[in-house]
């Protein structure tokens, strides 16, 4: 069965504290991994797309990258407008459907 | 573009009664999808419809739940009747799907609707 986790479920860190977001998957045939950001009360808005191991995306704070078997989605010098809950999803091989982790919780303290 | 419309955003119900939730995708985009979001049990999609046809319906929890896509640009969620277990987040989202061209598109979510079954 095609499977998405993240960890952790929630991390609080300190305005500055760098750190990374994990997304590991098990599927048949993986073609694209996705990050979303979640805001409270509002739907997930597109962050990246990765498509193969070793690729890297870069969005301000953000960069994402992908192994054979996970996503990191490394944060830099976070800033209290970086909370919100980080949401990973895979397309497998003749699926049009996301398949989406449980999200990881980020919390950036001024 | 004034982005995924939903409505409406909160709904409060009681047992037994029916409910609609309402799509208004992006112009232009070809492909929609219903997801359901609660807290254990993440995102889950219910129903995906390509050029208006629906797909894939294997997430629909049961014969409660119904979907239409009458056009391009409206599609509603109807649960029939309703039970404690369906409140939840449902959103609605829309992309634009190239022929072939699998793994490409990116989703567009609307807002969602709460909706809480009393």
């Amino acid at each position: 069965e095609d499977q998405v986790t993240q960890s952790p479920e929630a991390l609080r860190l300190q305005e500055g504290e760098s750190s990374s977001l994990n997304c590991s998957y098990t599927v048949s045939g993986l073609r694209g991994l996705f990050w979303y950001r979640q805001d409270p009360g509002k739907g997930p808005e597109f962050l990246f797309t990765l498509y193969s191991a070793g690729e890297e995306k870069e969005k301000e704070r953000l960069k994402a990258t992908l192994t054979k078997k996970e996503s990191f989605l490394h944060i830099t010098a976070p800033k209290p407008e970086d909370s919100a809950t980080y949401l990973c999803a895979v397309r497998i091989q003749g699926a049009q459907k996301l398949v989406f982790g449980q999200g990881t919780r980020l919390t950036i303290n001024p | 573009d004034a982005g995924v419309i939903q409505s409406p955003r909160h709904e409060v119900t009681e047992m037994g009664q029916e409910v609609t939730l309402r799509c208004k995708p992006i112009s232009g985009h070809n492909s929609l999808f219903w997801y359901r979001q609660t807290m254990m049990r993440g995102l889950e999609l219910l129903i995906y419809f390509n050029n208006n046809v629906p797909i894939d319906d294997s997430g629909m929890p049961e014969d409660r739940f119904s979907a239409k896509m009458p056009n391009a640009s409206f599609s509603t969620l109807k649960i029939q009747p309703s039970e404690p277990r369906d409140s939840a987040v449902y959103f609605c989202a829309s992309s634009q799907r190239r022929q072939g061209a699998f793994g490409s598109e990116k989703l567009f979510f609307g807002s969602g609707t709460q909706l809480s079954v009393l």
